[in-house]
């Protein structure tokens, strides 16, 4: 659910460090998530992306993974930089199915990522 | 060079007054979106077009409207009846409107305070 306030979660990693950031999602009928990193006054860029038929995915020093049981993504950052530093985002999309069309997407509140050389 | 531009990047507004925020698309995309984002927390889909000349309201429409003539362009236009409306406002758009598996490419931002 949506927390409340102006404080985001925080992680604090040291650079080289693998950082893990961790998100809860609502719906058990989402059946595609994605991964945007968001930068101080920009828009989001995209990671990575998972379907639900996956519990695995690896990109270039990312992975995501997936846990449906529990309704759980993480994302896990091998060798965290200073230029990862930002608000992580994680938005989950429920079939269009159910939805009646649109591929809408629901994000999560975020997580600062904080990189400490 | 492809991509999705919003302007202008900062506006200020007199409480009461209309403001028009801009979003222009050249990827070829089907679908374009709008969203609100409040310090320290997430997106909120304010309205969304997945083809040309049709929108659907998204989860906070209120006080805002929208127009989608041209595939390319998809306007929010932030009316007087927004009684919150100095946030950051982004727009994104996908390849596809109907289809579940695919990624939204957002713009810069256009950053909007009501003085």
């Amino acid at each position: 659910g949506e927390s409340v306030g102006l404080h985001l979660p925080t992680l604090s990693v040291q650079e080289g460090d693998n950082s893990i950031i961790n998100c809860a999602y609502s719906n058990s009928a989402s059946d595609y998530f994605i991964w945007y990193k968001q930068e101080s006054g920009k828009g989001p860029q995209f990671i990575i992306d998972i379907r639900s038929n996956m519990d695995k995915r690896q990109g270039q020093r990312v992975t995501v993974l997936l846990n449906k049981t529990v309704k759980h993504l993480s994302l896990q950052i091998a060798a965290t930089q200073p230029g990862d530093s930002a608000v992580y985002f994680c938005a989950e999309n429920i079939s269009t199915e159910l939805t009646g069309g649109g591929n809408k997407l629901t994000f999560g509140t975020g997580t600062q990522l904080k990189v400490e050389l | 060079d492809g991509g999705i531009t919003q302007s202008p990047k900062y506006l200020f507004r007199k409480e009461g007054q209309n403001v028009t925020l801009s979003c222009e698309q050249n990827l070829n995309h089907d679908a374009m979106y709008w969203y609100r984002q409040d310090p320290g927390q997430g997106l909120r889909l304010i309205y969304y077009s997945q083809i040309v000349n049709d929108f659907q309201k998204g989860d906070i429409a209120e006080g805002y409207s929208v127009s989608r003539e041209k595939k390319e362009s998809f306007p929010l236009t932030v009316t007087s009846a927004q009684k919150n409306p100095t946030a950051f406002y982004l727009c994104a758009s996908s390849i596809f409107g109907t289809s579940d598996y695919n990624e939204q490419f957002f713009g810069p931002g256009t950053r909007l305070t009501v003085l």
